[in-house]
């Protein structure tokens, strides 16, 4: 299986900071890697797919690069609204494997 | 307006069985890989099983399989999980799900696996 190494675990920034979250995989996962976000008591949500592509919806702030084995979702000003938990997702060779998550949290 | 609303869940005992269902409209439910996804309490996500657009193809992580089945009814815009020989590491939220390209997710259906 592949492993998704997910950093920073927690992580606390102010409103307007640029932030940036890192999914490592184990193996080359191409470009096959999505990044949800999950506020409390809800489902997740689809910010990014195959690495780069902005969902339909998701604030421009939002963005995310990487291919092979490091992927980065970064945020470009920080808001008030972005205060939850994000998780990677490689979707390239069954099982799909989730990063173990950020909680990010304003300072 | 995309809904994906489960059902079938509830406090059941280690060993027993249990079986989910997620009504899906809004979308054309035969289109599109659908899955099942959890999250134990305060825990990350992890993706249990998936199953393409026909039924014919069904995928299960090692954690689940053998004891889990994936199933769909199109006709009914319906998608089942039938959860057998139960362990406490299954309690969690369930989610029916064609999350990939797409971001339709139901609201979760809790499972609790307890004595």
């Amino acid at each position: 299986d592949i492993q998704m190494t997910q950093s920073p675990s927690f992580l606390s920034a102010s409103v307007g900071d640029r932030v940036t979250i890192n999914c490592k995989a184990s193996q080359n996962i191409n470009r096959y890697l999505n990044w949800y976000q999950q506020k409390l008591g809800e489902a997740p949500k689809l910010l990014i797919y195959n690495a780069n592509s902005l969902q339909t919806g998701i604030p421009s702030r939002f963005s995310g690069s990487g291919s092979g084995t490091d992927f980065t979702l970064t945020i470009s000003s920080l808001q008030p609204e972005d205060v939850a938990t994000y998780f990677c997702l490689q979707h390239n060779s069954w099982p799909y494997t989730f990063g173990a998550g950020t909680k990010l949290e304003l300072k | 307006e995309v809904q994906l609303v489960e059902s079938g869940g509830g406090l059941v005992q280690p060993g027993r069985s249990l079986k989910l269902s997620c009504a899906a409209s809004g979308f054309t439910f035969s289109n599109y890989y659908m899955a099942w996804v959890r999250q134990a309490p305060k825990k990350g996500l992890e993706w249990v099983a998936t199953i393409s657009t026909s039924g014919s193809r069904t995928y299960y992580p090692d954690s689940v399989k053998g004891r889990f089945t994936i199933s769909r009814d199109n006709a009914k815009s319906s998608l089942y999980l039938q959860m057998n020989s139960l362990k406490s590491e299954d309690t969690a939220t369930y989610y029916c799900a064609s999350p990939i390209r797409t971001d339709y997710w139901g609201q979760g259906v809790m499972v609790t696996v307890s004595s």
